[in-house]
Parts: structure tokens; sequence; C-alpha cells
């Protein structure tokens, strides 16, 4: 069974600074890797995703790494900004069921 | 494009009452999913549709929950009696069917069961 973990569960930066979400997995089989943010009593919105084939996937201020062998994805988002607080989730996924961690609540004071 | 719509947004039941939710997925997406997430969790899911047919209702307690997705667009997911364990969000998402395409979900409906 794929277990993802993601630590810290929280985390908490002055605006500006860079952030660096990790995500664990455990089965390395994968095909893609999906990253996502969740705001309070929102729904699940994708970020990136990363196929199996690409070592890293750039959107914006967003870049995630996927390092397969390892087990591991890792968000960088840049320059932080108070609007990027939020919970982060990394999910992958076994035949179309995605398996997700725990997410990582990051808050950006101003 | 219109995104994943659910209703209600927040439901409130006694336990042993019936509850139904309904999800709308995107125009052209083949596949629709329903998770649930508890606080503090990632979602799970619970039952994965293409187009009309349950491909995967491994994870949906099936003495109590049941779903449908009539004509492969709507779907209804109903629990029926509710129990106070059932509280929690239930998320409704939709995607192409391609492994590699990423999955939009809706705003969810909030359960609570008292």
């Amino acid at each position: 069974k794929q277990e993802v973990t993601q630590i810290p569960a929280a985390l908490s930066v002055p605006e500006g600074e860079n952030l660096v979400l990790n995500c664990s997995f455990t089965d390395s089989a994968i095909y893609n890797l999906q990253w996502f943010r969740q705001d309070p009593g929102k729904g699940l919105t994708s970020l990136l995703l990363i196929q199996s084939s690409q070592r890293e996937q750039t959107s914006g201020r967003l870049n995630a790494s996927l390092d397969k062998s390892s087990g591991r994805s890792t968000l960088y988002i840049a320059a932080s900004q108070p609007g990027d607080s939020a919970t982060y989730l990394c999910a992958v996924p076994n035949d179309y069921k995605l398996s997700f961690g725990a997410g990582t609540t990051v808050t950006v004071r101003a | 494009e219109a995104g994943v719509v659910q209703s209600p947004r927040y439901k409130i039941i006694e336990k042993k009452q019936p509850v139904a939710f309904w999800c709308n997925p995107i125009s052209g997406h083949n596949t629709l999913y329903w998770y649930r997430q508890n606080l503090g969790q990632g979602p799970e899911l619970l039952i994965r549709y293409e187009n009309e047919e349950a491909v995967d209702d491994s994870q949906l307690p099936k003495d109590r929950f049941s779903a449908e997705r009539l004509k492969g667009v709507d779907s209804t997911l109903k629990i029926q009696p509710a129990e106070l364990g059932d509280s929690a969000v239930y998320l409704c998402a939709s995607s192409f069917r391609n492994r590699n395409s990423p999955l939009h979900f809706g705003n969810g409906t909030r359960l609570t069961v008292t």
C-alpha cells in the first residue's frame, strides 16, 4: 500500500521568504505526482502535475521536483506572500486512485 | 470553464437520518470521483466512475453508502442511515480518462452528524 508523508505538518514564515515543502512516498512505481492547494473550507486546487519522466515542473513562483528513486518530491514557492497561506497536499496515483499526504499548513506572516 | 459544482455546501443531520450529496463535473470529463476528507487528513477515495460505470468502489461502505451516476454526467452520493463517524467533508472531483490528467475538485459538502 502506498504511504505518503508530508513533513512538517505546519510551517510559519515571514513574507518574502522562500518556502520548501516536502513529500515522501513508499512505492516508487508511480507515473506522476500532483501538488494541490487547499484553502480553509474549500476543495483542492491542482497546482502542478509532474509526470514520472520529468524531474521538475514550474508554474510562476512554484517549482516542483520529483526523485522517484528516493521516493521524494519537493515544492518550492519563491518569495512567499500572505496569499500563499493555505494547506498544500501532495498525491501519488495507484491505478487512478490518488493516495494523499495529510498536507503541510503554511502561514505567511505579513 | 465552469468548475466542479457540489451541493449542498453544508449539511447538519441527526444520526440515523439519510443524506444525499450532488455533484456536477466539468463538461467532457469522463471520470468522476467521490472522496471523503476527515479533519487534518488528506482525502480518501470512496468511489470512481468511468462514464456511468463504477469501476472502483472498494472503499465504499456498501452497507450504508450508495452512489449513482446516471447518464454518465451528474452524480449523487447517499448515506442511509448516517452515523456520527460519517461527519467529514465529501469532495467530488473529475478528470479526463487519461492517467496524467489532473483532478479538478469541487468545494465539497461539509457533513455534521449530531
